[in-house]
């Protein structure tokens, strides 16, 4: 199957610092890839969804300038989570879209947790 | 716009015990795809199986099944036997073609707490 990796699994940060998020298509190239928030005991809620070489599409509510996107090749998307509070603390996940799959399926990163001090 | 339901927010069984994990879901889509997922303690999402909104047999995979029921909407999952392995949240998810497939909306997860 379709590997996607996450970088980090972990991080621990200080507020109003910045932290950059990977995510990576080991095995196939992703067209577009998703992030997800989910914060404890509750479900994963879409932020955005980035194309490659397009800007990423923000669901409503989600602060653009707030968690910076970049999809800037098949295999790789960034999500930077700018000068980070305590309240975005959260479980962070990505998915990406294989070009030449089925429709519909998408396969999901191992997720990183971030905990903003 | 799409809606998933998952009405149980924890189950607790007892080891060796079936249980079923209910999900109702909504959509104005014809066609559609439906997901079921385990997520352990850990995190990590664990895709179990996705169903074309045609495809109404139900499946079987070891001691997982599926009941695929599109008169009433439902998507329901039965773990046989259980096993302390199987304590997890489960999430249904429903992504459908007005979307392009793209966006798929999760339901908040049953938590299963199997009993050794």
């Amino acid at each position: 199957g379709a590997v996607v990796s996450q970088h980090p699994s972990r991080v621990i940060c200080k507020s109003g610092t910045s932290v950059k998020i990977e995510c990576r298509s080991l095995d196939f190239q992703a067209t577009t890839m998703f992030w997800y928030r989910q914060f404890p005991k509750k479900s994963l809620m879409l932020m955005a969804t980035s194309n490659e070489g397009s800007k990423a599409t923000y669901e409503q509510g989600v602060e653009k300038d707030k968690f910076l996107i970049n999809h800037a090749s098949l295999t790789l998307s960034t999500l930077t989570v700018t000068s980070a509070h305590p309240e975005d603390s959260s479980f962070y996940i990505c998915s990406a879209r294989a070009q030449d799959r089925g429709r519909g399926e998408q396969f999901f990163g191992p997720g990183t947790r971030l905990t903003v001090l | 716009a799409q809606k998933v339901t998952q009405a149980q927010t924890e189950i607790s069984v007892v080891e060796k015990e079936d249980v079923t994990l209910d999900c109702v879901y909504e959509t104005r889509d014809t066609t559609y795809y439906l997901f079921w997922y385990k997520q352990p303690p850990s995190g990590e999402l664990v895709f179990l199986i996705r169903r074309n909104s045609f495809d109404e047999q139900n499946e079987i995979s070891g001691r997982y099944s599926w009941n695929f029921q599109k008169s009433t909407s439902s998507f329901n999952f039965t773990i046989t036997a259980s096993q302390v392995v199987d304590s997890a949240v489960y999430f249904c998810a429903l992504s459908g073609l007005s979307g392009g497939y793209q966006k798929v909306t999760f339901g908040t997860g049953t938590k299963l707490q199997v009993i050794p």
